[in-house]
This record gives structure tokens, sequence and C-alpha cells, in this order.
């Protein structure tokens, strides 16, 4: 199985909801991340996870709030979040930090109204 | 932050033409990658070339580096309307292990 998934595929949220974003692998990756993608745009690295710990965080707003339950589970949780914020959010995998090649799920497009 | 600069920004062919994509990065490399993504899906790894390698061939895809130029290109023989999507490089820092994109080509083939 070399395949990322996320849930849910598409996300529409308010400024004052409370939602989460989720990522699994079953590839016994232990580095994840989470990347944000503007349209047009390349995709920003927000998060890493190496071996279920909080690696990098690249000044990432405090609204954003990720969350690595085991190996393979990435979570990320969205509070009070701005229309700036709409873009596609990509979770990777790696087979560990020091192994660049990455693999990407399919994204989830949230649209913050 | 983004590490370089990739170009042309849009290419548009006929089917059958080969697709010519530039790639300038800033940092010494560990390596390489190139990385296609179709429209709002996720990035799918087409090819990795390390920093001590000069070209690299992978079906019809062609990829080479000049660390010296701190450059590389990717070529993609006889494109097929399958092949429209947008590319990103994406350098693997000698100091550092996240991955950093280009800006990225979107290419357009026609049938």
């Amino acid at each position: 199985d070399t395949e990322v998934t996320q849930t849910p595929k598409h996300l529409v949220m308010g400024m004052t909801n409370k939602k989460s974003l989720k990522c699994e692998q079953h590839m016994g990756h232990r580095a994840m991340y989470w990347y944000k993608q503007k349209a047009k745009k390349p995709p920003e690295l927000m998060f890493v996870y190496s071996y279920e710990k909080l690696s990098i965080n690249e000044s990432v707003p405090s609204r954003f709030s990720p969350e690595c339950p085991n190996s393979s589970l990435l979570n990320l949780h969205l509070h009070a979040l701005q229309p700036e914020d709409s873009a596609l959010y990509l979770c990777a995998s790696s087979q560990d930090k020091t192994q660049s090649r990455q693999y990407f799920g399919p994204g989830t497009r949230l649209t913050v109204t | 932050s983004q590490q370089g600069e990739e170009d042309p920004q849009a290419l548009s062919i006929q089917e059958g033409e080969n697709a010519t994509m530039n790639c300038s990065y800033k940092t010494s490399i560990n390596n390489l990658q190139w990385y296609r993504q179709n429209s709002g899906r996720g990035l799918v790894h087409l090819i990795l070339i390390r920093s001590n390698e000069r070209e690299k061939h992978s079906g019809r895809l062609r990829v080479t580096l000049d660390t010296s130029k701190k450059s590389s290109s990717l070529l993609i023989t006889a494109s097929r309307a399958a092949d429209t999507a947008s590319y990103f490089c994406a350098t693997d820092e000698a100091y550092g292990r996240q991955l950093t994109f280009g800006s990225g080509t979107q290419l357009t083939v026609l049938p």
C-alpha cells in the first residue's frame, strides 16, 4: 500500500468553527508533513513530524494545531481561521526524515467563509 | 521559503512534441526531485537525481542536473494529453531535510 489518504476532500467552514483534517498512511513511514498550497503556487511546508514528535513548525499561526496520535495518523486541527487560510492542504509522508522522497495525499480543499 | 524558480511558468505544446522545463535553485543540495500535480490534486513523485549525478532517465522522462549552475531540466519526450499538469522541482538542501519547491511550470499538451 503506497497510498496516503486525506479526509475530508472538501471542507467549508466559518471563521468561528473548529474542524480537523485527517491524514493516514500505512507504509510504515515515520515522517509526516503538512503543506499549504494556494492556487498556482508551490506547496509551502507547515509542519514536520518525525517519529510522532513535532520536528519543524514553519512559524505557522496558532489557529493551526497539528497532532500525531500514532505513526500512521496525522491531524490538523483548525480554529478561528481567516478567509486567507482558504487553500489546498496536503499531507505527505516519507520513510523517515532523512529520506527526501515524499508520498502525497490528494489534499483537502478548504474554504473559509 | 521558495528555493528557486522554474521556467517557463506555462508551456503549451502539441501532442507528440517534447516538453522541456527548467529549474534553478540557490543553495547546495543533496538531491533534486521532480513532482507532477494534476489540477487540485496531490503531488506525484516522478524522478530523483542525486547531487553527484548529471543525468537520469525514467521512461519518457530525462532529467539533467548542473550543480555548478545550480540548475536542472526535465524533458518529457513524445508528450501526451495526459501529461497536462503542473510540474515542480524540489530540492533537498545540504544542511536541511525539508523539501523546498520551485515555482512550477504549467504544461498543457493539446491533442
